[in-house]
């Protein structure tokens, strides 16, 4: 069964570094989105993709964040510098347009 | 703004009890998810309502969605330990776009 891929599984940082994470979605799957998880939280949406192009990041902290899909099909979040706050689950998922969404594992961040 | 509000927000329960988790959203919307998330890990899609009076049922657990009252409810019946986990559901923010909003979670303890 297809599955989102995410990598690192973990990253500890200190604040003011960069960090990077990955998302490969499922294979034929045009949208992916970007959602953060504070613990005890529900997942809040980041951003999201149609293929390349960014539909929605009006929930991304312009000022350190960036997001990119440049084929289309892997993405990169990026997080420049790392705050505190930033400690998170950082999840990828994917769908065909208009569908159901499927999660990847996650990207567990703590920043010290 | 759409909001989702989910209750209770912990529910410890013995096996074999039946209960109900309560969804509540503040805008029209006509689809909404429940997903499951085990600790630590990412999140598995249980069901979607995608109209009015939309019922799904898998094992024990029991989804259905009444869009006039904006309510959802997630119905467990006879609860095992095997159920014990962080429920979510979620609503699209605008009819269709798959831009969702979570509720809080309520995370289920069944004990033996």
């Amino acid at each position: 069964e297809a599955e989102v891929a995410q990598s690192p599984r973990y990253k500890i940082t200190e604040k003011s570094q960069a960090v990077a994470f990955w998302c490969d979605p499922i294979s034929g799957h045009a949208t992916l989105y970007w959602y953060r998880q504070i613990l005890g939280q529900g997942p809040e949406l980041l951003v999201q993709f149609q293929d390349e192009s960014v539909v929605d990041d009006s929930q991304l902290p312009k000022d350190r964040f960036s997001a990119e899909r440049l084929k289309g099909v892997d993405s990169t979040l990026k997080i420049q510098p790392a705050e505190l706050g930033d400690s998170a689950m950082y999840l990828c998922a994917s769908s065909p347009q208009g569908r159901t969404q499927y999660f990847g594992p996650g990207t567990r961040l703590l920043v010290l | 703004e759409l909001k989702v509000e989910q209750n209770p927000l912990f529910l410890s329960m013995q096996e074999g009890k039946n209960y109900t988790i309560y969804c509540n959203y503040s805008t029209t919307s006509d689809r909404l998810y429940w997903y499951r998330q085990d600790p630590g890990k990412s999140l598995e899609s249980l069901f979607v309502l995608l109209s009015n009076g939309a019922v799904k049922q898998e094992g024990r657990l029991m989804a259905s969605l009444d869009t006039k009252a904006r309510l959802s409810t997630l119905h467990i019946t006879a609860a095992v330990h095997d159920l014990s986990a962080t429920y979510f559901c979620a609503v699209d923010r605008q009819g269709g776009s798959e831009k969702l909003v979570f509720g809080k979670g309520t995370k289920l303890t069944v004990n033996p």
